[in-house]
């Protein structure tokens, strides 16, 4: 059980496109998604916690206007890099937490890798 | 400030010893731990929790909890190659919607 679903897993595209990244609940229902962006060799950073019907919550220096999210169902959160740039090229990570149960872990997608030729 | 730290490692065993991973955490209201693995160029993994004091084990995996000491370890037994990853101890801390991460414990098993 617990299983999140994240597509695409890679993305190789032109500078100034924009990128569509899904994360899915598979099987439990999850009010809260988290994004999180990893360089190489480096550590988790947490982006955004996506809230299902409501604003997203960014940390501090994300641009809210160039990583757009929407959690439009219990299932379903979108993250889209705008006009994205070689410098936004990272691994993205998704992850959700069962809603309901604050003690329970977050469960992770597989990723997705973008590069932005 | 929640902060939960690890050693950056890399910490080297070699094949068939055990790999002991140390993780502190500063709030003292913390109520759940976890310990994730995450592969090169992968995301993380969940392989253990632990929501009380004491050991919990889990095949070769044991997770070990202190909170008076605000402490939390896992040891791998028997570590084999394929256990070379990098460690996050997460916590989760009453109020906060999502975990927080450690940087990670890069292990290594020698063959």
């Amino acid at each position: 059980g617990a299983v999140v679903s994240q597509h695409p897993s890679r993305v190789i595209c032109k500078s100034g496109t924009s990128v569509k990244i899904e994360c899915r609940s598979l099987d439990f229902q999850a009010t809260t998604m988290f994004w999180y962006r990893q360089f190489p060799k480096q550590s988790l950073m947490l982006m955004a916690t996506s809230n299902e019907g409501s604003k997203a919550t960014y940390e501090q220096g994300v641009e809210k206007d160039k990583f757009l999210i929407n959690h439009a169902s219990l299932t379903l959160s979108t993250l889209t890099v705008t006009s994205a740039h070689p410098e936004d090229s990272s691994f993205y990570i998704c992850s959700a937490r069962e809603s309901g149960y604050s003690n329970q872990p977050q469960h992770f997608g597989d990723g997705t890798r973008l590069s932005i030729l | 400030q929640k902060e939960v730290e690890q050693n950056s490692g890399p910490l080297s065993v070699p094949e068939g010893a055990i790999a002991s991973l140390n993780c502190t955490y500063s709030d003292r209201v913390s109520q759940s731990f976890f310990w994730y693995r995450q592969y090169s160029g992968k995301s993380p993994e969940l392989i253990m929790s632990i929501y009380s004091n004491g050991d919990k084990e889990d095949g070769r995996f044991t997770a070990q909890l202190n909170k008076a000491s605000q402490y939390v370890s896992l040891l791998i037994r028997d570590s084999q190659p394929s256990d070379s990853a990098t460690y996050l101890c997460a916590v989760n801390i009453p109020g906060y919607s999502t975990l927080t991460f450690g940087k990670g414990t890069m292990l290594l098993v020698s063959p």
